[in-house]
């Protein structure tokens, strides 16, 4: 079956620091691969994807490659904010050979970002 | 403007008593999705609608039930809530379900269990 696997948290970073967010998935099919981020108090919202191998993904600052020989799609930032403080989940959705998933997202467990001034 | 709505925000039961949580969305979408969410794991999804055809997750257990009125509406019933029920459950949307298309979350309704 699916599964993404993420880098265990919570993460602690100063602001204007690098961050980077590992994540590797397994699927059977070719699946789309996307960035989900739940800041506090509200719904997950879609920070960037990325659907085919090569492809990257932008957006806010962050991007994140689909390297399919490593089936990884690690999220990263070359300086974050204090306002970047968040749970970050790391998602794909898999037709299967030929098939359709109706947009059913498999998620990682999530990391939590801190950021301090 | 919110586009996906779920009420309430924070629902405490009691154990074995039956529960609705609600979602509502504006954006005509077709599918809509109930995941459950536990401290510190990943969303978990139940089931979802596409139109009006219901599809469970294999793994759902039958206490948790759903109902899709009409397109805007949807519907979490948890029959007997235990403790273990207690968790965030979500709702999301998508267009059309394609792959690679974005989902739409709620808020969120937290569940509480006594």
């Amino acid at each position: 079956g699916n599964s993404v696997t993420q880098m265990e948290g919570p993460v602690t970073l100063s602001e204007e620091a690098f961050l980077t967010i590992n994540c590797t998935y397994t699927a059977t099919g070719y699946p789309s691969l996307f960035w989900y981020v739940q800041y506090p108090g509200e719904g997950l919202q879609l920070l960037l994807k990325a659907t085919k191998a090569d492809d990257k993904g932008s957006n806010k600052g962050f991007e994140a490659t689909y390297r399919k020989e490593t089936t990884s799609f690690h999220l990263e930032k070359g300086s974050v904010q204090v306002s970047d403080s968040a749970v970050y989940f790391c998602a794909l959705s898999d037709g299967g050979a030929g098939g359709t998933s109706y947009g059913k997202l498999t998620f990682g467990q999530g990391t939590i970002l801190t950021v301090h001034p | 403007d919110a586009m996906v709505i779920q009420n309430p925000r924070y629902q405490v039961t009691q154990f074995g008593k039956p529960v609705t949580l609600s979602c509502s969305q504006t954006l005509n979408h077709n599918v809509m999705y109930w995941y459950q969410q536990k401290s510190s794991q990943a969303p978990k999804l139940l089931f979802h609608y596409y139109d009006k055809d219901f599809n469970n997750e294999a793994d759902t257990p039958d206490n948790f039930q759903s109902r899709r009125p009409n397109t805007s509406f949807c519907f979490l019933d948890i029959r007997s809530p235990g403790l273990g029920d207690a968790a965030m459950y979500l709702c999301a949307t998508s267009r059309t379900g394609a792959t690679n298309e974005k989902l739409f979350f709620g808020s969120g309704t937290q569940l509480s269990v006594l």
